[in-house]
Protein backbone atom coordinates (compact mmCIF):
# COMPACT_ATOMS: atom_id res chain seq x y z
CA UNK A 1 0.00 0.00 0.00
CA UNK A 2 1.15 3.56 0.42
CA UNK A 3 3.77 4.87 2.49
CA UNK A 4 6.09 7.42 3.46
CA UNK A 5 9.44 6.48 5.50
CA UNK A 6 10.70 9.12 7.28
CA UNK A 7 14.31 9.05 8.88
CA UNK A 8 15.44 9.73 11.33
CA UNK A 9 13.04 9.48 14.36
CA UNK A 10 14.97 11.14 16.58
CA UNK A 11 17.79 13.77 16.07
CA UNK A 12 19.86 15.66 17.83
CA UNK A 13 22.30 18.52 17.13
CA UNK A 14 24.19 21.59 19.20
CA UNK A 15 22.44 25.02 18.28
CA UNK A 16 23.89 26.37 15.06
CA UNK A 17 24.57 23.24 13.35
CA UNK A 18 22.23 21.96 10.31
CA UNK A 19 19.29 19.39 10.83
CA UNK A 20 18.38 17.02 7.85
CA UNK A 21 15.27 14.90 8.00
CA UNK A 22 14.52 12.49 5.27
CA UNK A 23 11.38 11.13 3.53
CA UNK A 24 10.87 8.49 0.73
CA UNK A 25 7.11 7.94 -0.96
CA UNK A 26 5.81 5.30 -2.69
CA UNK A 27 2.50 6.60 -4.39
CA UNK A 28 4.15 7.98 -7.66
CA UNK A 29 1.14 10.20 -8.14
CA UNK A 30 1.82 12.11 -5.16
CA UNK A 31 2.39 15.83 -6.03
CA UNK A 32 2.53 17.85 -3.42
CA UNK A 33 4.73 17.78 -0.14
CA UNK A 34 4.23 19.26 2.82
CA UNK A 35 6.22 19.31 6.28
CA UNK A 36 4.17 20.14 9.73
CA UNK A 37 6.05 21.05 12.95
CA UNK A 38 4.71 20.20 16.03
CA UNK A 39 5.93 21.18 19.49
CA UNK A 40 5.31 19.47 22.77
CA UNK A 41 1.42 19.69 23.93
CA UNK A 42 0.91 21.74 20.65
CA UNK A 43 -0.80 20.96 17.13
CA UNK A 44 1.06 20.09 14.33
CA UNK A 45 1.62 23.57 11.57
CA UNK A 46 2.90 24.37 7.80
CA UNK A 47 6.33 24.98 7.78
CA UNK A 48 6.80 24.75 4.53
CA UNK A 49 6.16 22.43 1.47
CA UNK A 50 6.97 22.10 -2.24
CA UNK A 51 5.28 21.07 -5.34
CA UNK A 52 5.75 18.34 -7.53
CA UNK A 53 7.00 20.56 -10.42
CA UNK A 54 9.85 22.55 -8.51
CA UNK A 55 12.59 21.06 -7.10
CA UNK A 56 13.99 23.21 -4.08
CA UNK A 57 11.78 25.94 -1.93
CA UNK A 58 13.58 27.98 1.01
CA UNK A 59 12.29 29.92 3.55
CA UNK A 60 14.55 31.24 5.79
CA UNK A 61 16.50 28.59 7.33
CA UNK A 62 14.40 26.06 6.02
CA UNK A 63 14.86 24.51 2.65
CA UNK A 64 13.02 21.67 1.28
CA UNK A 65 14.23 19.66 -1.54
CA UNK A 66 12.24 16.55 -4.21
CA UNK A 67 13.83 14.31 -6.37
CA UNK A 68 10.59 12.91 -8.21
CA UNK A 69 12.34 10.43 -10.08
CA UNK A 70 13.71 8.79 -6.45
CA UNK A 71 10.65 9.80 -4.60
CA UNK A 72 12.05 11.15 -1.58
CA UNK A 73 12.15 14.53 -0.48
CA UNK A 74 14.14 15.91 2.44
CA UNK A 75 14.25 19.31 5.01
CA UNK A 76 16.78 20.95 6.14
CA UNK A 77 17.18 23.26 8.75
CA UNK A 78 20.17 25.51 9.57
CA UNK A 79 21.58 27.73 12.16
CA UNK A 80 19.27 25.49 14.26
CA UNK A 81 18.09 27.15 17.56
CA UNK A 82 16.55 26.05 20.44
CA UNK A 83 12.87 26.75 19.67
CA UNK A 84 13.32 24.83 16.48
CA UNK A 85 12.98 21.32 19.00
CA UNK A 86 10.05 19.66 18.06
CA UNK A 87 8.35 17.05 15.98
CA UNK A 88 8.14 17.12 12.17
CA UNK A 89 6.14 15.33 9.87
CA UNK A 90 6.52 15.00 6.33
CA UNK A 91 3.63 14.26 4.48
CA UNK A 92 2.70 12.89 0.44
CA UNK A 93 -0.37 13.98 -1.27
CA UNK A 94 -2.34 14.51 -4.07
CA UNK A 95 -5.60 15.19 -4.78
CA UNK A 96 -8.92 13.53 -4.80
CA UNK A 97 -9.79 12.74 -8.28
CA UNK A 98 -13.29 14.57 -8.43
CA UNK A 99 -13.11 16.32 -5.33
CA UNK A 100 -10.19 18.96 -4.99
CA UNK A 101 -9.28 17.96 -1.92
CA UNK A 102 -6.47 16.15 -1.03
CA UNK A 103 -5.47 12.57 0.04
CA UNK A 104 -2.19 12.55 2.68
CA UNK A 105 -0.12 9.81 4.10
CA UNK A 106 2.25 11.15 6.84
CA UNK A 107 5.54 9.62 7.77
CA UNK A 108 6.25 8.68 11.06
CA UNK A 109 7.82 11.76 12.51
CA UNK A 110 11.11 12.86 13.60
CA UNK A 111 11.88 13.99 16.98
CA UNK A 112 14.40 16.80 16.95
CA UNK A 113 16.54 18.08 19.96
CA UNK A 114 18.46 21.00 19.51
CA UNK A 115 21.17 21.37 21.98
CA UNK A 116 22.04 25.05 23.51
CA UNK B 1 -11.41 33.35 12.20
CA UNK B 2 -11.58 30.84 14.15
CA UNK B 3 -9.08 27.74 13.74
CA UNK B 4 -10.47 24.32 13.75
CA UNK B 5 -11.85 23.72 17.28
CA UNK B 6 -12.48 19.87 19.12
CA UNK B 7 -14.51 18.84 21.80
CA UNK B 8 -13.56 17.37 24.46
CA UNK B 9 -9.79 18.40 25.26
CA UNK B 10 -9.81 15.58 27.35
CA UNK B 11 -11.54 12.09 27.78
CA UNK B 12 -11.34 9.62 30.26
CA UNK B 13 -13.14 6.03 29.57
CA UNK B 14 -12.84 2.62 31.13
CA UNK B 15 -12.33 -0.63 29.06
CA UNK B 16 -15.85 -1.26 26.79
CA UNK B 17 -17.29 1.62 27.43
CA UNK B 18 -17.50 3.91 23.95
CA UNK B 19 -16.32 7.44 23.53
CA UNK B 20 -17.51 10.69 21.03
CA UNK B 21 -14.98 13.28 19.61
CA UNK B 22 -16.25 16.24 17.66
CA UNK B 23 -14.81 18.54 15.22
CA UNK B 24 -15.33 21.86 14.06
CA UNK B 25 -13.57 22.49 10.72
CA UNK B 26 -13.02 26.22 9.91
CA UNK B 27 -15.50 27.93 8.15
CA UNK B 28 -15.51 27.28 4.45
CA UNK B 29 -13.60 23.87 4.72
CA UNK B 30 -15.56 21.29 3.38
CA UNK B 31 -12.88 18.28 4.05
CA UNK B 32 -12.10 16.74 7.48
CA UNK B 33 -9.92 14.29 8.82
CA UNK B 34 -9.13 12.36 11.52
CA UNK B 35 -6.05 11.59 12.81
CA UNK B 36 -4.49 9.47 15.72
CA UNK B 37 -1.51 9.95 17.78
CA UNK B 38 -0.33 7.43 20.20
CA UNK B 39 1.98 8.88 22.71
CA UNK B 40 5.61 8.74 20.96
CA UNK B 41 3.88 7.70 17.41
CA UNK B 42 3.17 9.21 14.21
CA UNK B 43 -0.20 10.48 13.23
CA UNK B 44 -2.13 7.17 11.50
CA UNK B 45 -4.66 8.55 9.38
CA UNK B 46 -8.26 7.03 10.61
CA UNK B 47 -10.47 8.73 8.30
CA UNK B 48 -11.52 11.15 5.71
CA UNK B 49 -14.26 12.99 5.02
CA UNK B 50 -15.45 15.44 2.72
CA UNK B 51 -18.85 17.25 1.35
CA UNK B 52 -20.42 14.22 4.03
CA UNK B 53 -19.30 11.32 1.91
CA UNK B 54 -16.31 9.14 3.77
CA UNK B 55 -13.45 9.01 0.96
CA UNK B 56 -10.99 7.34 2.54
CA UNK B 57 -10.80 5.12 5.98
CA UNK B 58 -7.20 4.04 7.44
CA UNK B 59 -6.22 0.49 8.53
CA UNK B 60 -8.07 0.60 11.62
CA UNK B 61 -10.81 -1.80 12.77
CA UNK B 62 -14.64 -1.14 12.26
CA UNK B 63 -15.08 -0.05 16.35
CA UNK B 64 -13.77 3.19 15.19
CA UNK B 65 -16.28 5.37 13.41
CA UNK B 66 -17.75 8.36 12.25
CA UNK B 67 -19.78 11.03 10.20
CA UNK B 68 -19.84 14.69 8.67
CA UNK B 69 -22.48 16.44 9.24
CA UNK B 70 -24.54 18.88 6.85
CA UNK B 71 -22.82 21.95 8.30
CA UNK B 72 -19.22 19.43 7.63
CA UNK B 73 -18.40 19.17 11.11
CA UNK B 74 -17.63 15.72 12.02
CA UNK B 75 -18.07 13.00 14.86
CA UNK B 76 -15.27 10.04 15.52
CA UNK B 77 -17.08 7.46 17.55
CA UNK B 78 -14.82 4.46 19.41
CA UNK B 79 -16.93 1.69 20.27
CA UNK B 80 -15.98 -0.99 22.82
CA UNK B 81 -12.95 0.67 24.00
CA UNK B 82 -9.47 -0.79 24.17
CA UNK B 83 -6.55 0.23 26.47
CA UNK B 84 -4.39 0.90 23.39
CA UNK B 85 -7.10 3.15 22.37
CA UNK B 86 -5.99 5.87 24.08
CA UNK B 87 -4.03 8.51 22.25
CA UNK B 88 -4.46 12.12 20.88
CA UNK B 89 -6.88 12.11 18.39
CA UNK B 90 -6.04 15.69 15.93
CA UNK B 91 -8.80 16.65 13.72
CA UNK B 92 -7.91 18.89 10.42
CA UNK B 93 -9.55 20.54 7.87
CA UNK B 94 -9.20 22.06 4.61
CA UNK B 95 -10.64 23.43 1.40
CA UNK B 96 -9.81 23.52 -2.16
CA UNK B 97 -6.06 23.32 -1.78
CA UNK B 98 -3.72 21.32 0.10
CA UNK B 99 -3.18 22.72 3.30
CA UNK B 100 -4.28 20.56 6.51
CA UNK B 101 -5.17 22.83 9.40
CA UNK B 102 -4.99 20.93 12.92
CA UNK B 103 -7.29 21.28 15.68
CA UNK B 104 -5.47 21.14 19.39
CA UNK B 105 -6.70 17.36 19.92
CA UNK B 106 -8.97 15.63 21.77
CA UNK B 107 -6.70 13.79 24.41
CA UNK B 108 -8.58 9.68 25.22
CA UNK B 109 -7.47 8.02 28.05
CA UNK B 110 -8.76 4.59 28.46
CA UNK B 111 -8.38 2.90 32.17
Amino acid sequence: GENVEQHPSTLSVQEGDSAVIKCTYSDSASNYFPWYKQELGKRPQLIIDIRSNVGEKKDQRIAVTLNKTAKHFSLHITETQPEDSAVYFCAASRAHSTSGTYKYIFGTGTRLKVLA
Amino acid sequence: EAGVTQSPTHLIKTRGQQATLRCSPISGHTSVYWYQQALGLGLQFLLWYDEGEERNRGNFPPRFSGRQFPNYSSELNVNALELEDSALYLCASSRWGPELFFGEGSRLTVL
